[in-house]
């Protein structure tokens, strides 16, 4: 069982809709990120997490650390949000990723 | 402008002949990181350093050999590259707080190896 798990690994939304994409992680962590990969393969941190919640624009982090669980959600889903969605947690130095969630928004 | 920089973009190349992927930020950052990422495995950690002559061990470092002599550069060292090696890799930085990894990651725009 991997450390980080991503659900759902492939997800198909009209524009306009509300997403969610959930992350569980079975160690303990200094922090959480949220990244974003356009295809043609750049990565951008979203969101640094170790508690509560962050928004930004459209996008909304939530992590629960006791249960060891965190969200992304983004409002008004725009075909510009197609990408691949990665949970990552770190702890002294190290990183492990979930296996990304690929979204496509359609028009 | 505030950027890590990798370097080459694209390499192909063949086995056995040493490379190194070099990768440079700007912003004072302490900690450098280097990833792959393969179709199926996603993004694994190869080495990571929390400050310049402190490196170590991530999940998958095998093949691989790295230094920090100065803070702002981090190479990977390919001594021996193998066809098993060829991959998407990605260096990144970050600042710590009070020596903890809890501070958002810089990423470069990656380097795509093609070890034949």
């Amino acid at each position: 069982k991997n450390e980080v798990e991503q659900s759902p690994q492939n997800l198909t939304a009209q524009e306009g809709e509300f997403i969610t994409i959930n992350c569980s992680y079975s160690v303990g962590i200094s922090a959480l990120h949220w990244l974003q990969q356009h295809p043609g393969g750049g990565i951008v941190s979203l969101f640094m997490l170790s508690s509560g919640k962050k928004k930004h624009g459209r996008l909304i982090a939530t992590i629960n650390i006791q249960e060891k669980h965190s969200s992304l959600h983004i409002t008004a889903s725009h075909p510009r949000d197609s990408a691949v969605y990665i949970c990552a947690v770190r702890s002294l130095g190290k990183s492990t990723f979930g296996d990304g969630t690929t979204l496509t928004v359609k028009p | 402008e505030a950027q890590v920089t990798q370097n080459p973009r694209y390499l192909i190349t063949v086995t056995g002949k040493k490379l190194t992927v070099t990768c440079s930020q700007n912003m004072n950052h302490e900690y450098m990181s280097w990833y792959r990422q393969d179709p199926g495995l996603g993004l694994r950690q190869i080495y990571y350093s929390m400050n310049v002559e402190v490196t170590d061990k991530g999940d998958v470092p095998e093949g691989y050999k790295v230094s920090r002599k100065e803070k702002r550069n981090f190479p990977l060292i390919l001594e021996s590259p193998s066809p098993n090696q060829t991959s998407l890799y990605f260096c990144a930085s970050s600042f710590l707080y009070r020596g903890r990894d809890n501070q958002p990651q810089h990423f470069g725009d990656g380097t795509r190896l093609s070890i034949l």
